[in-house]
This record gives C-alpha cells, structure tokens and sequence, in this order.
C-alpha cells in the first residue's frame, strides 16, 4: 500500500515564507503532486515532480527527493490569499491499470495571519 | 471549456434513499475518477475508469456504483443512503496522452444524510 504524511495544520505570518513537508512510502513512484484546495472549493494544480530535485514555479517550488521519500513545497512572500489546505499525492506504477489515479495524504491546512 | 461539471451541488438524503451525482467533462480525457473527502481529510478513491465502458473500484467503493457509458459522462450512483456517506464527493477528470496527467476536478458536491 502506500502511505503518505504531512502535517495537519501550520500557521505563517503575511510576507514570511513557509515549507509544508510530505514523506511517502510507495512502491513504483511514478510522480508527486502538491494541490492548493481553499475552504469549500475543489483542489487546484500546483505541481509536479518526478525527478529528484527543485521546480519552482513564481512564488511557489517543490522539491523531491526519491531516495528519501520526502517532498516539500515552499511558498514564498506570503500573502493573506495563501489560506487553504496543501494537499500531497502521490502516483504509483503499480496502479498504471488505474490511469493517473492520485493517493492523496490528509492534507496541510495554512493559515497566514497578517 | 465548462472543464469537470458536477450536480447537484448540494443534496440532503433520507437514510435509506438513493440518489445519482452527475459528473461530465468536455476535456476528451480518458480517465475519469471519484473522490470523497470528509471534514478535515484528504481524498479517498471510491470508483475510477480508464475509458468509455472500463470501470474498476477504488479504497472505498462499498455502497456505491458507477457507470461510463460515454467519455464524456462518469455518474455515482449511491444505493441505500447511510450516515457514513454524508461527505464532499469531487468528480475528476485526467488525460492519458500527456506525462504529467493531472487531475482536474469539479467543484464538488455535498452530501447530506439524516
């Protein structure tokens, strides 16, 4: 099976910078995603990795490290708008008959106070 | 592109009725999922399919059903409405021609069972 963990809540400040860290344990890693998903709404895209190393992306980047099983993303320059649960999934070769199918962890709930 | 649409957008069910969650993508994607997130949680898979006639079950597919019998449309039939299904149910979508493969999802529908 696989298992994934990330911290249930953080708290950051306005203009701080933030890691919210993922381990996982997979067999067949095939690609970890970071989803933004604000109170109410359905999760968004954030980002993609599958090779070992940094992506950044504007104000956001994750990082993976494969041999680990740790992942991080970072949000830099905080704004207040940031609020919402990070969520972490992961994809596995060993369920390639389910297409793209995600394990999804419990999710990072930021707050960002002024 | 109207993208995942997903209805109704919110539902209240008696114990022990059944109802139907329309979910449809314009995108010509293959893979199409459903999802359930309870309060506070992540996303647990409950039924996928891999095109057009191909269905298969998820973590948690007890007390419901699926059919696709088009690309485009992938309902969640539940039978027999029980507390435990009062829940967020998200519809997503993803393409098989592209390495990355995101999940898009639609903006959710909320279940109520009394």
């Amino acid at each position: 099976g696989q298992n994934i963990d990330q911290p249930t809540e953080m708290t950051a400040t306005e203009g701080a910078i933030v890691q919210i860290n993922c381990t996982y344990q997979t067999s067949g890693f095939n690609g970890l995603f970071w989803y933004q998903q604000h109170a109410g709404e359905a999760p968004t895209f954030l980002s993609y990795n599958v090779l070992d190393g940094l992506e950044e992306k504007g104000r956001f980047s994750s990082f993976l490290s494969r041999s680990k099983g740790y992942s991080y993303l970072l949000l830099k320059e905080l704004q207040m708008k940031d609020s919402a649960s990070y969520l972490c999934a992961v994809r596995s070769t060993m369920n390639n008959n389910a297409g793209n199918m995600l394990t999804f962890g419990g999710g990072t709930r930021l707050m960002v106070k002024p | 592109n109207a993208g995942v649409t997903q209805t109704p957008k919110f539902r209240i069910l008696k114990i022990g009725q059944s109802m139907t969650l329309q979910c449809a993508q314009d995108m010509n994607h293959n893979y199409m999922y459903w999802y359930r997130q309870d309060p506070g949680m992540g996303l647990k898979l409950i039924y996928y399919s891999v095109g057009a006639g191909i269905t298969d079950k998820g973590e948690v597919p007890n007390g419901y059903n699926v059919s696709r019998s088009t690309t485009e449309d992938f309902p969640l039939r539940l039978e027999l409405a029980a507390p435990s299904q009062t829940s967020v149910y998200f519809c997503a979508s993803s393409s098989d021609r592209e390495r990355r493969g995101e999940l898009f999802f639609g903006e959710g529908s909320r279940l109520t069972v009394l």
